[in-house]
């Protein structure tokens, strides 16, 4: 399957940072996503993304999809921001489910 | 109500029990997906289904069944539970080619 490497694996900020997270993905794909997994386990989609730039509120992505990457972008971070973030891709070759990479574990202190 | 509600929230079985982990949706998705997640390990896809006829072995299938009763319902089994099964897993739901997913709010499984 497609593999999917984040990085950092850790983070500590301090409370109105700015942090790039990065993806590298192995093979080309139509479906890329990024979500947040909060303290307490709920994952939210943040950004669907398998090309181009996109930004909510504080934070944007952008997928250069040639290149195999993508990154997530957290401006003046806030400790609401902490929790893990997981990149994920799909492509046909994996019937569009989606593969996820072992995250970015965010801690933001005030 | 949640549009992925998964049950139980938390269950702790023995080895070698049968378990079954429900998952419904009203998202009105036709793709469900079941992963489950360790620590360290990010989310690890153990089967999916793109209808109700059709069901697909996700990487770590070994030790887990499914049934898709409905369109909004994927049922996942582990006939008999082992320890290293202990885990939180999630159910998932998509339209198309993967867009909009959606994840329920997990069960928490131990295996003693």
């Amino acid at each position: 399957g497609i593999q999917v490497e984040q990085s950092p694996p850790d983070l500590i900020l301090q409370e109105g940072a700015n942090s790039t997270l990065r993806c590298n993905f192995s093979d080309s794909v139509n479906n890329l996503q990024w979500f947040h997994q909060n303290p307490w386990g709920q994952l939210i989609n943040l950004f669907y993304i398998p090309s181009g730039t996109k930004q909510n509120g504080r934070l944007s992505a952008t997928t250069v999809a040639t290149e195999r990457y993508s990154l997530l972008y957290i401006s003046s971070s806030q400790t609401t921001d902490s929790g893990v973030y997981f990149c994920a891709v799909a492509n046909s070759n994996s019937g569009y489910a989606l593969n996820f990479g072992k995250g970015t574990s965010l801690l933001v202190t005030p | 109500d949640a549009d992925v509600t998964q049950t139980p929230r938390n269950r702790i079985t023995k080895t070698g029990k049968r378990i079954m982990l429900e998952c419904s949706q009203t998202k009105g998705h036709d793709r469900m997906y079941w992963y489950r997640q360790d620590p360290g390990l990010g989310l690890r896809l153990i089967y999916y289904s793109f209808d109700v006829k059709d069901i697909n072995k996700g990487e770590i299938s070994d030790g887990y069944s499914v049934s898709r009763q409905a369109q909004a319902k994927f049922s996942l089994s582990l006939e008999s539970a082992i320890p290293n099964q202990t885990a939180l897993y999630f159910c998932a739901t998509s339209v198309g080619t993967g867009w909009g997913y959606t994840f329920g709010s997990g069960t928490r499984l131990t295996v003693v």
